[in-house]
C-alpha cells in the first residue's frame, strides 16, 4: 500500500532560522506530491505540488520543496521562517482512483516558530 | 464561488448517540471525498463519491459508518452509535470528474468529540 511517512511530528525553531520539514514516500509509478498546510483553527491549504517537470517547486510565502526520485524523498524547506509560519504541515500523495484522485497523507509536523 | 463547507464545524456527542455530518462540495463537482483525523494520527482516506455512486470505500472504519449522496450535490456521513475511538476532524474534498490530481478542493473539517 502506498504511504508517506513525516519523520518529526514536530519541530521547534527560532525565527528567522532556516527550517526543513522532511517527508518520503513510497516508491509509484506516477508521483504526484503535496505539501499543504493548517494553520490553527483552520482548514487545510495547498501549499505547493509537484506533478512533473522541474524537481523544485516554490510556494508564494518563501517555501520549496525538492522532488527526489531516488531517494523517494520530498522534502520542505524555508531559509528564515516567520511566526506566522507556525502551523501543522502535511506531506500527501494523490492516486488516481476512479476520474478523480484520492489523497495519503502523511502524519503531519507541527512546526513552531519560536520569537 | 463558495468553495467546499462543512457542517457541524463542531460536534460534542455521547458515546452511543448518533451524530450526522454535512458537507456541500463546491457546484459541479461531480468528486466528493471524506477523510478522517484521529488525534495524532494522519489524515486517512474513508470513502469516494462519483456524483451520487460510491466510487471506493475502502477507507470506512466499520458499519457503525454511514456515508450518502442523495441526489449527487452535499453528502452526509452519518455515525450511529458513536465510540469513543470516533473522535477527530472530519474533511471533505471535492474536484471535477477527470480533473487532476492538485485540483482536489477542502473543507473546513468537522471536529468530532464523543464523550
Amino acid at each position: 500500500a502506498q504511504s508517506v511517512t513525516q519523520l518529526d511530528s514536530q519541530v521547534p525553531v527560532f525565527e528567522e532560522a532556516p527550517v526543513e520539514l522532511r517527508c518520503n514516500y513510497s516508491s509509484s509509478v506516477s508521483v504526484y506530491l503535496f505539501w499543504y498546510v493548517q494553520y490553527p483553527n483552520q482548514g487545510l491549504q495547498l501549499l505547493l505540488k509537484y506533478l512533473s517537470g522541474s524537481t523544485l517547486v516554490e510556494s508564494i510565502n518563501g517555501f520549496e520543496a525538492e522532488f527526489n526520485k531516488s531517494q523517494t524523498s520530498f522534502h520542505l524547506r524555508k531559509p528564515s521562517v516567520h511566526i506566522s509560519d507556525t502551523a501543522e504541515y502535511f506531506c500527501a500523495e494523490s492516486l488516481p482512483v476512479g476520474g478523480g484522485f484520492k489523497t495519503i497523507f502523511g502524519a503531519g509536523t507541527r512546526l513552531f516558530v519560536k520569537a | 464561488e463558495a468553495g467546499v463547507t462543512q457542517f457541524p464545524s463542531h460536534s460534542v456527542i455521547e458515546k452511543g448517540q448518533t451524530v450526522t455530518l454535512r458537507c456541500d462540495p463546491i457546484s459541479g463537482h461531480d468528486n466528493l471525498y471524506w477523510y478522517r483525523r484521529v488525534m495524532g494520527k494522519e489524515i486517512k482516506f474513508l470513502l469516494h463519491f462519483v456524483k451520487e455512486s460510491k466510487q471506493d470505500e475502502s477507507g470506512m472504519p466499520n458499519n457503525r459508518f454511514l456515508a450518502e449522496r442523495t441526489g449527487g450535490t452535499y453528502s452526509t456521513l452519518k455515525v450511529q452509535p458513536a465510540e469513543l475511538e470516533d473522535s477527530g476532524v472530519y474533511f471533505c474534498a471535492s474536484s471535477q470528474w477527470g480533473s487532476g490530481p492538485s485540483e482536489q478542493y477542502f473543507g473546513p473539517g468537522t471536529r468530532l468529540t464523543v464523550t
